[in-house]
């Protein structure tokens, strides 16, 4: 079982729903990472938080640290969303990011 | 313009042959990272700096070098001891480590 869990694994939505992705993880952690990858290969932080919730702009993140699980929610999608969202976790007993496989999004016009 | 630069965006060699990928940054970061990237899996930490002239392997060291002789510039030779070097390599840096990590566009690699 790997330490960071995401799902869906793929998800296709139309422009303007609600998007919501999840990441669970195994260990103690001292902070939760969300990247956006484009379909280029470059990758952009968009959160790093380690307790409560963080927004910017149409996307929001989340984390409960008691149950090990946050969410990453995207209001009023659009086709630019479309990406592959990773979650990457600090473990409080190492000094490395640990990465979920990625979620790839697909927003439709 | 303040960033993180890898060259080239697609490599190809012969099995056998070392390659050198460079990333160089401009954002005065302590720490830099480089990660190996495979369809379907997360990306995986092949080594780290936190310090010029000082270095730690990651998760799947074998088969690769790194060196960190000054403080914009780390790169990273695939040797041809690396069983599996065809990938998608990404550096990033950071101001410490574990802050806010930040990426390069990333090198494609073929082994032919």
């Amino acid at each position: 079982k790997n330490e960071v869990e995401q799902s869906p694994q793929n998800l296709t939505a139309q422009e303007g729903e609600f998007i919501t992705i999840n990441c669970s993880y195994s260990v103690g952690i001292s902070a939760l990472h969300w990247l956006q990858q484009h379909p280029g290969g470059g990758i952009v932080s968009l959160f790093m938080l380690s307790s409560g919730k963080k927004k910017h702009g149409r996307l929001i993140a989340t984390i409960n640290i008691q149950e090990k699980h946050s969410s990453l929610h995207i209001t009023a999608s659009h086709p630019r969303d479309s990406a592959v969202y990773i979650c990457a976790v600090e473990a409080t007993s190492g000094s490395r990011l640990t990465f979920g496989e990625g979620t790839q999004l697909t927003v439709n016009p | 313009d303040g960033g993180i630069t890898q060259s080239p965006k697609y490599l190809f060699r012969k099995e056998g042959q070392n390659v050198t990928l460079s990333c160089e940054q401009n954002l005065n970061h302590d720490a830099m990272y480089w990660y190996r990237q495979d369809p379907g899996q997360g990306l995986r930490l092949i080594y780290y700096s936190q310090i010029v002239n000082d270095f730690q392997k990651g998760d799947i060291a074998e088969g690769y070098s790194v060196s960190r002789e000054k403080k914009e510039s780390f790169p990273l030779t695939v040797t041809s001891a690396q069983k599996n070097p065809t990938a998608f390599y990404l550096c990033a840096s950071s101001v410490l480590a574990l802050n806010e990590q930040f990426f390069g566009p990333g090198t494609r690699l073929t082994v032919l």
